[in-house]
């Protein structure tokens, strides 16, 4: 079965770059989705198709995905940045989610 | 606008069943499928079925030949049917709007569902 991996956490700065990544085999093959989760509320679609955000996301957020690696970038991260982030893709009549990944804003 | 919400959540005992529903509003069914995701208190999403719009259905590995998802097109009506519960079972459960290669653009605020004696 297709598995993805995300590193549980990461930190940033105010202001600073945060990158998140998630990784898979021919993962660049596949269309990659990305949602922001904060506690007690439902997941929120900020990336899809790899690069494009829905209406109403922030231009901070991007996204991109090549050989085995996506990343969520989010530039200038604010506060309310601070979220569980997981990538997703349907891969083989399966949909997969990674293991999800901490962002830290401090 | 479009919602979908969720219900039918509750304690169930082990080896119980349980019907979860999800009412769906604002869309048109036909271009999307909905998918069941969920979520066990403080780890990650888990995907558990979906149903698309041809009626086809899909399931991981994890819970085939255990849970049924299935719709009632006239009330714009999705259920997971989910029996032979254990406690690895317990979790929120979401309903979400799912098309290929857009994720899930729309969500329901879960359903908790809990496994115990």
């Amino acid at each position: 079965s297709y598995e993805l991996t995300q590193s549980p956490a990461v930190s940033v700065s105010p202001g600073q770059t945060a990158s998140i990544t998630c990784s898979g085999d021919k993962l660049g093959d596949k269309y990659v989705s990305w949602y922001q989760q904060k506690p007690g509320q439902s997941p929120v679609l900020v990336i899809y198709q790899d690069t494009k955000r829905p209406s109403g996301i922030p231009e901070r957020f991007t996204g991109s995905n090549s050989g085995n690696t996506a990343t969520l970038t989010i530039s200038g991260t604010q506060p309310m940045d601070e979220a569980d982030y997981y990538c997703q893709v349907w891969a083989s009549s399966t949909s997969v989610f990674g293991g999800g990944t901490r962002l830290t804003v401090l | 606008e479009v919602q979908l919400v969720e219900s039918g959540g509750g304690l169930v005992q082990p080896g119980g069943s349980l019907r979860l529903s999800c009412a769906a509003s604002g869309f048109t069914f036909g271009t999307y499928e909905i998918h069941w995701v969920r979520q066990v208190t403080g780890k990650g999403l888990e995907w558990v079925s979906a149903i698309a719009s041809a009626g086809d259905t899909y399931y991981p590995v994890s819970v085939k030949g255990r849970f049924t998802v299935s719709r009632e097109t006239a009330k714009n009506s999705f259920y997971l049917q989910m029996n032979s519960l254990t406690a690895g079972d317990t979790a929120v459960y979401y309903c979400a709007r799912h098309r290929y290669s857009y994720g899930y653009d729309r969500w329901g605020q879960g359903t908790m569902v809990t496994v115990s004696s």
